[in-house]
């Protein structure tokens, strides 16, 4: 089973710092399957990256996805309001496994 | 534009069953690959399963094989997820989700999602 570990578990920012959340699998990917979500509380998961690094629809340009191999980045360059939430990684590799997330919270 | 709503809140005891309805609108359950996905305090995001349109067929996650059950009425655009067994371990917010590769691929990433449906297993 591929088992995915994010850090930090909590990144404390002021708005408009960059975020940078880190996703490791335990297992090399031959291929880019890797997505990110963003939750806000009461709400349900938000697609925001897939295959790595492109961003799904309506998803602005601050929101960028990097990595390969068994270490990938998503970097929030200039943190807006709206973004202090939790976000998750998935890999879709080899059946679907999820992260255990990064809350992004207010400094 | 795909619209996804659950069922509401269920509560069950232990050792009893839950089925938790997905209603689609804006496509047709022919047009998406539905999945299941639940959420816990203790376990974060797990995926249960799902239709994977290119095997043609229903896959589980391997832990809730042989007590989890996903059926879909095209009738009415309605999936269910049915879990038995239950023990409190299953206390999770349940949630819908199409697969970004909609009837064509399976893409395993997910686009639209249902508000979720919180289930509660208590004796």
């Amino acid at each position: 089973e591929f088992v995915v570990t994010q850090s930090p578990g909590t990144l404390s920012l002021s708005p408009g710092e960059r975020a940078t959340l880190s996703c490791r699998v335990s297992q090399t990917m031959a291929s880019n399957n890797l997505a990110w979500y963003q939750q806000k509380p009461g709400q349900a998961p938000r697609l925001l990256i897939y295959d790595v690094s492109s961003r799904a629809t309506g998803i602005p340009d601050r929101f960028r996805g990097s990595g390969s191999g068994t270490d990938f980045t998503l970097t929030i360059s200039r943190l807006e309001p709206e973004d202090f939430a939790l976000y998750y990684c998935q890999q879709y590799e080899r059946s679907l496994t999820f992260g255990g997330g990064t809350k992004v919270e207010i400094k | 534009q795909v619209q996804v709503v659950q069922s509401g809140a269920e509560v069950k005891r232990p050792g009893a069953s839950v089925k938790v309805s997905c209603e689609v609108s804006g496509h047709t359950l022919f047009e998406v690959s539905m999945h299941w996905v639940r959420q816990s305090p203790g376990r974060g995001l797990e995926w249960l399963g799902g239709f994977d349109t290119e095997e043609g067929e229903t896959v589980y996650a391997q832990k809730f094989k042989g007590r989890l059950t996903l059926t879909e009425d095209t009738s009415t655009d309605t999936a269910y997820m049915e879990l038995s067994s239950l023990t409190s371990e299953d206390t999770a917010v349940y949630y819908c989700a199409t697969d970004s590769g909609g009837s064509s691929v399976s893409a395993g990433y997910f686009d639209h999602w249902g508000q979720g449906t919180l289930v509660t297993v208590s004796a």
